[in-house]
């Protein structure tokens, strides 16, 4: 599986945007981005996902390099329960048909300051 | 709407004890799973169901076991409880496949001690 690096743990003002970038190198050209956050104590909740285009959903937006290589979650707006763990993970539908599982690295820990 | 639903929350286990975590969904999704999560770090995987009746191995599967008799339910049993076992576990589902417009659900998680 292609594996991605993000920063250990970043910090925010409240009400300001947020950058969080993940890297990808070794990004195949069927895997897609997925992007998962997980509050405290509770389960993960999946964010947003792309392939090769910008995405935008209700939480947030994803841009994607136009080499893949890497990817920011952008937060548009953040807020004191955007504080939480956020996991880039990367999936590929094809060779994983059959055999789906998401694999989790340790994620950034965000910080929201008021 | 309950999506993925875990009990129990909490529980303390002594050495050598046995337990089932139970979880279900009421999505319909083919595709279940299981992580657990240490202090700190990323969720591993323990196993997972592609459908009723077929189980395979995550990442870390010694000392679990699993069923799938059901699309709604899949519990996981602990035979013989370690303090290694200690951690969170979170169920999750997902309707799998070649689709990629779908996120898993998880559910809100197990939290288990072992004395």
């Amino acid at each position: 599986d292609a594996k991605t690096t993000q920063p250990n743990s970043m910090e925010s003002n409240e009400e300001e945007p947020v950058h969080l970038p993940c890297n990808h190198s070794t990004i195949s050209g069927t895997d897609y981005i997925h992007w998962y956050r997980q509050l405290p104590s509770q389960g993960p909740e999946y964010v947003i996902h792309g392939l090769t285009s910008n995405v935008n959903n209700r939480m947030a937006s994803l841009a994607i390099a136009e080499d893949r290589k890497s990817s920011t979650l952008i937060l548009h707006r953040a807020t004191l329960r955007d504080a939480a763990v956020y996991y880039c993970i990367l999936r590929d539908p094809i060779s994983n048909f059959g055999n789906e599982k998401l694999t989790f690295g340790t994620g950034t820990r965000l910080t929201i300051i008021p | 709407n309950a999506g993925v639903t875990q009990t129990p929350k909490f529980r303390i286990l002594k050495i050598g004890q046995s337990m089932t975590l139970q979880c279900t969904q009421d999505m319909n999704h083919n595709y279940m799973y299981w992580y657990r999560q240490d202090p700190g770090m990323g969720l591993k995987l323990i196993y997972y169901s592609v459908g009723a009746g077929i189980t395979d191995k995550g990442e870390v599967p010694n000392g679990y076991n699993v069923s799938r008799s059901t699309t709604e339910d899949f519990p996981l049993r602990l035979e013989l409880a370690a303090p290694s076992q200690t951690s969170v576990y979170f169920c999750a589902s997902s309707n799998g496949g070649r689709q990629t417009n779908y996120g898993y659900t998880f559910g809100s998680g197990t939290r288990l001690t072992v004395v």
